[in-house]
């Protein structure tokens, strides 16, 4: 079974801070993404990877920034944590396009 | 802009009811369409849809897509407790990248 591990369930940062989120996936699956989950907003996308050191925005970049430097870690930086980035953060994976996600639990971050 | 919108955004309906969750959406360049249900942790698949009227099943959860409509809908019939979850639709597109819109969801509670 696919495993897709984030590193903190729950976090509490401060404002100001900078903000390391870390996402690591066990199949050896190419594509990788990071969403935030927001009430009545659903799932949004903040950036994606299709491969080793490569990144594309998503919907709501703004104040993020990613890193892949291995194919089996994305990690989500929050370069000036603000108390708008307060939010469930979702890492998921796939195998290519075309196939479904696997997800990780979710970190819930809270900057203060 | 692509969008996918789902509805209801809540529901709430009694053990051995059947339930009916819709997804509509407009996307560039349609690929799939994919159904998930989210407890308290990671989303965990349901389906994947790509083609029009070929319905999927999976024990009680059943699910079919019209691509002309622009829509899908999940069915669940005899409900139980362990039904209770927010379900997401998510659609992959090819708007120049290849990534998954979501819905917001439809939170699902199924009282005994």
């Amino acid at each position: 079974d696919v495993k897709v591990t984030q590193s903190s369930r729950y976090l509490v940062k401060r404002t100001g801070e900078k903000v390391f989120l870390e996402c690591v996936q066990d199949m050896d699956h190419e594509n990788m993404f990071w969403y935030r989950q927001d009430p009545g907003l659903g799932l949004r996308l903040i950036y994606f990877s299709y491969d080793v050191k490569m990144k594309e925005k998503g919907d709501i970049p703004e104040g993020y920034s990613v890193s892949r430097e291995k194919k089996e870690r994305f990690s989500l930086i929050l370069e000036s944590a603000s108390t708008n980035q307060t939010s469930m953060y979702l890492c998921a994976s796939s195998s290519s396009r075309g196939k479904s996600q696997h997800f990780g639990d979710g970190t819930r971050l809270s900057i203060l | 802009e692509d969008k996918v919108v789902q509805s209801p955004l809540s529901l709430v309906v009694h053990e051995g009811d059947t339930v009916t969750l819709n997804c509509s959406y407009e996307v560039t360049n349609f690929r799939s369409l994919l159904w998930y249900k989210q407890e308290k942790k990671a989303p965990t698949f349901l389906f994947m849809l790509t083609s029009s009227g070929i319905e999927k099943k999976s024990g009680r959860l059943s699910s079919i897509l019209d691509k002309k409509e622009l829509f899908s809908i999940l069915n669940i019939t005899a409900t139980q407790t362990g039904d209770s979850a927010i379900y997401l639709c998510a659609v992959e597109a090819n708007s120049g990248t290849y990534k998954y819109i979501f819905g917001t969801g439809t939170r699902l509670k199924v009282l005994a």
